[in-house]
């Protein structure tokens, strides 16, 4: 069975740009999870979904970043206007819904914002 | 809110010796405690997943211990070799609430041949 995947794998910026980055959970995991991971630190959760809906987008940065998940199936972070506090790895994760089940992450996409 | 603490950030041990990971956590309703390996470059792989109601679990290699009393979870790694240098962390989740993982800051274990 596939894991999850992520693209893409890199990503260097100018300051103020923009980028995109997608996720496929597990197929039939109804539950995404997307984390920043700053160099030498543990993941941090930014925003998590089960199906379409968001469930907590509280430590989200609202002005420029964003997240959805239309079909309850692969989802999109975006980053709107890029600063160097960005850089880091974005991490998806996807389990099926429930306090005990077991997250599954992917590979990452490593952003470097100049 | 929760908050973890792992320690030691930096462990070196020689092949086939024992690592030793520990992880300290705040909340008492935290229930479900995960270790996950990374290696460079790449994602978390899940090692090992307990629930609040098992104190020792052991797999290939992997003992963890959770000491409910002192809020400790500790993972240890028996007779490591150098495949099992990589940066290892601890998450603990609550069983009401937000389901975010709640991470350890990392231990980077190199094992030395």
């Amino acid at each position: 069975e596939a894991g999850v995947t992520q693209s893409p794998r890199y990503a260097v910026l100018q300051e103020g740009q923009a980028v995109s980055f997608w996720c496929d959970p597990i197929s039939g995991h109804d539950t995404l999870y997307w984390y920043q991971q700053p160099r030498d630190q543990g993941p941090q959760l930014l925003v998590y979904f089960r199906d379409e809906a968001v469930i907590d987008n509280s430590q989200l940065p609202s002005d420029r970043f964003s997240a959805v998940r239309p079909k309850g199936t692969n989802s999109t972070l975006k980053i709107q206007s890029a600063k160097q506090g960005d850089t880091a790895t974005y991490l998806c994760a996807s389990s099926f819904w429930g306090a005990q089940d077991t997250q599954y992450f992917g590979p990452g996409t490593r952003l470097l914002v100049l | 809110g929760e908050q973890v603490e792992q320690r030691p950030p930096h462990l070196s041990v020689p092949e086939g010796d024992s690592a030793v990971i520990i992880c300290t956590y705040t909340d008492s309703a935290t229930a479900y405690f995960y270790w996950y390996k990374q290696e460079p470059g790449a994602g978390l792989q899940l090692l090992m997943s307990v629930f609040s109601n098992v104190d020792r679990k052991e797999e290939q290699g992997l003992t963890v211990l959770l000491n409910k009393k002192d809020k400790q979870l500790s993972l240890n790694l028996t007779a490591a070799h150098p495949g099992d240098s990589a940066v290892y962390f601890c998450a603990v989740r609550s069983s009401s609430g937000s389901w975010q993982l709640i991470f350890g800051s990392g231990t980077q274990l190199t094992v030395m041949p």
